[in-house]
């Protein structure tokens, strides 16, 4: 149990266009979702906790206008990097934590985004 | 920040108990201490978890300190599959920002044959 799914695993898009990443709990409920970022030989950074149905909470220094969350159901969350820049190029990883659970996160395998 | 210190990296020969430290001395009384790990180019991987008791499960064991600010996370025999970064992370274990997982760089662990 436990299985969060993102979906493209991996995807290449020219600069200046914009790209979504859905992450999906696939077998629980999940009120909270997490958006990792990963640069390489880089540790995990978190950039915003989402709530169902409410605003995402971004980190310092992370764009909301550039990075948008939407948290529409509690088995769905999308990731849009609007207007993506090289510099955008980066692992992404969601993450998902269970309604009255034991508040585990659980993560997903990840999504390669690189901008040309 | 993230309010734990672990080393950069450590090797560990197969078949051999691989015992991965983590100082975590500003802990608080209501911080649990999560060990996850992540395999190159995939998502973290919830290893184990401990307030003060040691806890064992199928992966891993966990030795927590009696002043609680230092433990260790043991796999007793490593496989060249655990190559991988470890990483110790102290949070609150209830929803809430205190509640969010903040890595730190962790600690690679190279299991080698």
């Amino acid at each position: 149990g436990a299985v969060v799914s993102q979906h493209p695993s991996r995807v290449i898009c020219k600069s200046g266009t914009s790209v979504k990443i859905e992450c999906r709990s696939l077998d629980f409920q999940a009120t909270t979702m997490f958006w990792y970022r990963q640069f390489p030989k880089q540790s995990l950074m978190l950039m915003a906790t989402s709530n169902e149905g409410s605003k995402a909470t971004y980190e310092q220094g992370v764009e909301k206008d550039k990075f948008l969350i939407n948290h529409a159901s509690l088995t769905l969350s999308t990731l849009t990097v609007t207007s993506a820049h090289p510099e955008d190029s980066s692992f992404y990883i969601c993450s998902a934590r269970e309604i009255g659970g034991s508040y585990e996160q659980y993560f997903g395998p990840g999504t390669r985004l690189t901008v040309t | 920040d993230a309010k734990t210190t672990q080393p950069p990296s450590m090797d560990c020969a197969e078949g051999r108990a691989a015992n991965l430290p983590c100082n975590h001395s500003t802990i608080s009384g209501n911080e649990y201490v999560y060990w996850y790990r992540q395999i190159h180019s995939q998502g973290p991987q919830y290893i184990i978890h401990g307030l003060k008791n040691n806890e064992t499960n199928e992966m891993a064991s966990l030795i927590i300190t009696e002043d609680r600010k230092s433990s260790t996370l043991i796999l007793p025999h490593a496989t060249l599959r655990d190559t991988a970064v470890y990483y110790c992370i102290v949070k609150w274990n209830y929803g809430g920002s205190q509640g969010n997982l903040i890595f730190g760089k962790g600690t690679k662990l190279s299991v080698k044959p």
